[in-house]
Order: structure tokens, then C-alpha cells, then sequence
């Protein structure tokens, strides 16, 4: 079992709609969660991050994390058409930046306009 | 933006040639790390630097080797190319948080 699931997709949505991303992960000792957006042929690019369980908001994103069912989600409202990307959540143990990140495979979003 | 290029951005080259890629930051960050990126496994750790001449393995670090002799500068080297080493490669360094990290355009190498 990989330690980090996430649906490939690709999900399409309409312009407007409201979007959910998800991860599911295996090991209780992920402390550090993240999202980032990665455009094709681009390098990812932080877009949330939050430290335990709880919710973060930044303008349209909302990131929750659920560390007693070991699931993260991230919210997209009001999506655009600029929104289309891979969306690649991520995470890590401890604090301090001695860990890499382990990531999901990412899940490729459409907006359709 | 933390300040990341990387170079080549495009290489070609055949199997059983040495290559190296470069990572450069321009925030002084202590932390620099180098994932590939492949179809089907996501990103994956191949090293990481904690410092000038501090380095450790990833999840994925066979056939490769690092070195970082100034804090702006961490080199990724194949000392023998291999088809399985075709992949796009990923520089990061942390932001202000050591738990943030930033990366760079990619490089995209294809192993012939």
C-alpha cells in the first residue's frame, strides 16, 4: 500500500462549481500537510499549508486535514477556467526540514468554461 | 518565489554518459533537496542538503550522487546514465518555514 493515496482523475467540473481534491494516507507519524497546483510542464507550486489537524483558508482554497482519519482535503470555490492543473498534495513527518516530502500521484482538474 | 533556476532545462544524452544537473538559490536557504517526477510514481525523493558538504539519500537515490560545496549551488550527478534514469528533475529549497518547500522550473532529461 502506498503510503499517500490520490485519485489521478482527470475530474471535470463547470466553471463556478465547487471543488473537492482529496488524499488519503497511511502513516499516523505525517505531521505536515501540503497542496500544490502544477501547470503542464511547470514545477510545483505551493499553494496551502497547514500543521496537524484543522482547517486553513486562503481566498478561494480551504485545506482540511484529518489526521484521526488520516484523510486530507482541499476546496476550490468559484473555480475558473486558470484553475485546470494537476493538483499534487504532500506531506511530512517532522519539523526542521530534514524530511522530503512524500507525495500523491496527483489529480488532473478541469475547469471547463 | 524562493529564487530557484536550474540548468539544463532540456538535456539529451546516451546511455552510460556522466551527467550533471544544477540547482541555484538565491535566499541563502539551508535546505535543498532533488526529486524526479515520473508518470505513474509522482515525486519522489532523491537527496536532500541540510548544509555546505551535509547531504543524505532519498527514497530513490541509486546511481545518483550530490554534492553542495556553497550554500547557493546543490549538484545532482548520474556518473552513468541509464534509460530508467529518464525523467523531469525538481530543485527545492524551504522558505522562511523549514517545513515549506519551494521548487524550481525542472529539468527535463532523456536518457537515449
Amino acid at each position: 500500500q502506498k503510503e499517500v493515496e490520490q485519485d489521478p482523475g482527470p475530474l471535470s467540473v463547470p466553471e463556478g462549481a465547487i471543488v473537492s481534491l482529496n488524499c488519503t494516507y497511511s502513516n499516523s507519524a505525517f505531521q505536515y500537510f501540503m497542496w500544490y497546483r502544477q501547470y503542464s510542464r511547470k514545477g510545483p507550486e505551493l499553494l496551502m499549508y497547514t500543521y496537524s489537524s484543522g482547517n486553513k483558508e486562503d481566498g478561494r482554497f480551504t485545506a482540511q486535514v484529518d489526521k484521526s482519519s488520516k484523510y486530507i482535503s482541499l476546496f476550490i470555490r468559484d473555480s475558473q477556467p486558470s484553475d485546470s492543473a494537476t493538483y499534487l498534495c504532500a506531506m511530512t513527518y517532522s519539523g526542521g526540514g530534514a524530511d522530503g516530502l512524500t507525495f500523491g500521484k496527483g489529480t488532473h482538474l478541469i475547469i471547463q468554461p | 518565489d524562493a529564487g530557484i533556476t536550474q540548468s539544463p532545462r532540456h538535456k539529451v544524452t546516451e546511455t552510460g554518459t556522466p551527467v550533471t544537473l544544477r540547482c541555484h538559490q538565491t535566499e541563502n536557504h539551508r535546505y535543498m533537496y532533488w526529486y524526479r517526477q515520473d508518470p505513474g510514481h509522482g515525486l519522489r525523493l532523491i537527496h536532500y542538503s541540510y548544509g555546505v558538504k551535509d547531504t543524505d539519500k532519498g527514497e530513490v537515490s541509486d546511481g545518483y550522487s550530490v554534492s553542495r560545496s556553497k550554500t547557493e549551488d546543490f549538484l545532482l550527478t548520474l556518473e552513468s546514465a541509464t534509460s530508467s534514469q529518464t525523467s523531469v528533475y525538481f530543485c527545492a529549497t524551504t522558505g522562511t518555514s523549514d517545513n515549506e518547500q519551494f521548487f524550481g522550473p525542472g529539468t527535463r532529461l532523456t536518457v537515449l
